[in-house]
C-alpha cells in the first residue's frame, strides 16, 4: 500500500525566515511525486512533478527535490502570501493508465509579518 | 494549466436527500476524471475514478450505491450522494488530468463542501 507521510503538521514562521518542509513516502514504483498548495476552502493548486531521485525544480520561493524516499520542498525568504497548507502526493505505476494520487495529511504553513 | 471546474461550492441538504456535484474540464477533454473526499486536518482520499462511457472504478470503502458517479460526456462527471446523511458531511473534490499526461500534474477543481443536516 502507497504511504506518504508529512512533516511538521503545521509550521509558523515569521516573514524571511527560510525552512524546509518534509515528505516521506513508500510506494511500489513511483511514477510521479506532486506538491500542491491548498488554501483554505479551496482545491489543491499545482506546484511541482517530480519523476526521479536527484531532480529539482524551482518556482519563485519555492525549490523542491527528490530523493528515492523522501521530497523536501524549500522555501526561501517566505512572506505572508505564502500562508497555506501544502500537500504531497504520489502516483504509483499500477500496469494501467491514469491513476489517481495518494496524499499526504499536509504542512500548515503560516507566515508571520 | 487547464482548468477544472466544479459546482456548486457550497451545499446544505437535508438528512436522507440526495446530492449532484458537477466536474467539468473546461479546456481540454477529459476520458479520466477522479473524486476525493476531505475531512477536516486530513488528507485527500481517492474515492473514485470515473471513465467516460463505463462504469466509475471505486475504492475499496467506498460505497458505490450510495456514491453514484456518471461520466456521460468527455467534459463532464457528476457525484450524486444518495440518502445523505451527517456522516456524509465533507469537502468534495474532483480533478482530471490532460489525456496523453498520465503521468502528469491533475488539475483540481474548487472543491464543494457538503453540509448535511
Amino acid at each position: 500500500e502507497d504511504q506518504v507521510t508529512q512533516s511538521p503538521e503545521a509550521l509558523r514562521l515569521q516573514e524571511g525566515e527560510s525552512s524546509s518542509l518534509n515528505c516521506s513516502y513508500t510506494v511500489s514504483g513511483l511514477r510521479g511525486l506532486f506538491w500542491y498548495r491548498q488554501d483554505p476552502g479551496k482545491g489543491p493548486e499545482f506546484l511541482f512533478t517530480l519523476y526521479s531521485a536527484g531532480e529539482e525544480k524551482e518556482k519563485e520561493r519555492l525549490k523542491a527535490t527528490l530523493t528515492k524516499k523522501e521530497s523536501f520542498l524549500h522555501i526561501t525568504a517566505p512572506k505572508p502570501e505564502d500562508s497555506a497548507t501544502y500537500l504531497c502526493a504520489v502516483q504509483a505505476y499500477s500496469g494501467g493508465g491514469a491513476d489517481g494520487l495518494t496524499f499526504g495529511k499536509g504542512t500548515h504553513l503560516i507566515i508571520q509579518p | 494549466g487547464a482548468v477544472v471546474s466544479q459546482h456548486p461550492s457550497r451545499v446544505i441538504c437535508k438528512s436522507g436527500t440526495s446530492v449532484k456535484i458537477e466536474c467539468r474540464s473546461l479546456d481540454f477533454q477529459a476520458t479520466t476524471m477522479f473524486w476525493y473526499r476531505q475531512f477536516p486536518k486530513q488528507s485527500l482520499m481517492l474515492m473514485a475514478t470515473s471513465n467516460e462511457g463505463s462504469k466509475a472504478t471505486y475504492e475499496q470503502g467506498v460505497e458505490k450505491d450510495k456514491f453514484l458517479i456518471n461520466h456521460a460526456s468527455l467534459t463532464l462527471s457528476t457525484l450524486t450522494v444518495t440518502s445523505a446523511h451527517p456522516e456524509d458531511s465533507s469537502f468534495y473534490i474532483c480533478s482530471a488530468r490532460v489525456p496523453g499526461r498520465e503521468n502528469t500534474e491533475a488539475f483540481f477543481g474548487q472543491g464543494t463542501r457538503l453540509t448535511v443536516v
